[in-house]
């Protein structure tokens, strides 16, 4: 009864791929997020939706594209894949509202080759 | 970038000592305040939050202090065991209640317990 799930755990591709990562709740959350943590730990957002519509798009480059199909479900796709995209990258979600606890997947580690 | 950050990134204790853990913030306008534990190969796990009107808040072994002058934050562990061994952050929400307000994380500090 895994609440945040995130498929694959691990991915290792080459520069120049095009991959994808799901994740799906199965909280009955309205709001889902991605973050990336880079090799020092550091967790930064990278995009959050509400309700299947985008809320924030933090600067990240136009080769990362989330979709939302439907609420329980935020997948990431990223295009032409570089060296710095390698990083553990996570899904969370959260019921709307920003003083809800978030609840993070385990974690898609991607390693660029 | 960032606007949360602690101030050691390690901290090792022995088992049955009380921990503490700092953090500072910078920005003024965060009103809600959350403490993360993250164990090797896994996602965050919600450990305590603390809104900007409150000054403490105490769970089960865990209590966290919010000094809103100095803008620092602190987590007390009572009676640390070795599976409290993992990197905590703190994250502050500037956003409000706004849906899909996001979190700023802190740097993290990694605590090692030794028994």
């Amino acid at each position: 009864d895994t609440a945040v799930s995130q498929t694959p755990k691990y991915l290792v591709t080459q520069m120049g791929n095009d991959k994808s990562i799901k994740c799906e709740q199965n909280l009955g959350h309205d709001t889902m997020y991605w973050y990336k943590q880079d090799s020092k730990k550091f967790l930064k957002i990278m995009f959050s939706y509400n309700n299947k519509e985008l809320i924030i798009n933090e600067t990240v480059p136009n080769r990362f594209s989330p979709k939302s199909p439907d609420k329980a479900h935020l997948n990431l796709h990223i295009n032409s894949l570089e060296l710095g995209d390698s990083a553990v990258y996570f899904c969370a979600s959260s019921q709307a509202g920003g003083y809800n606890e978030q609840f993070f997947g385990p974690g898609t580690r991607l390693t660029v080759l | 970038g960032e606007s949360v950050g602690l101030h050691l990134p390690t901290l090792s204790v022995q088992e049955g000592d009380n921990s503490i853990i700092n953090c500072a913030y910078s920005n003024s306008a965060s009103d809600y305040f959350i403490w993360y534990k993250q164990e090797s190969g896994k996602g965050p796990q919600f450990i305590i939050d603390i809104r900007s009107n409150m000054d403490k808040r105490q769970g089960q072994r865990v209590t966290v202090l919010l000094n809103k002058t100095v803008k620092h934050l602190s987590l007390q562990i009572a009676a640390t065991q070795p599976g409290d061994s993992a990197v905590y952050f703190c994250a502050e929400n500037i956003g409000g209640n706004q849906a899909g307000t996001a979190l700023i994380f802190g740097k993290g500090t990694t605590l090692s317990v030794s028994s």
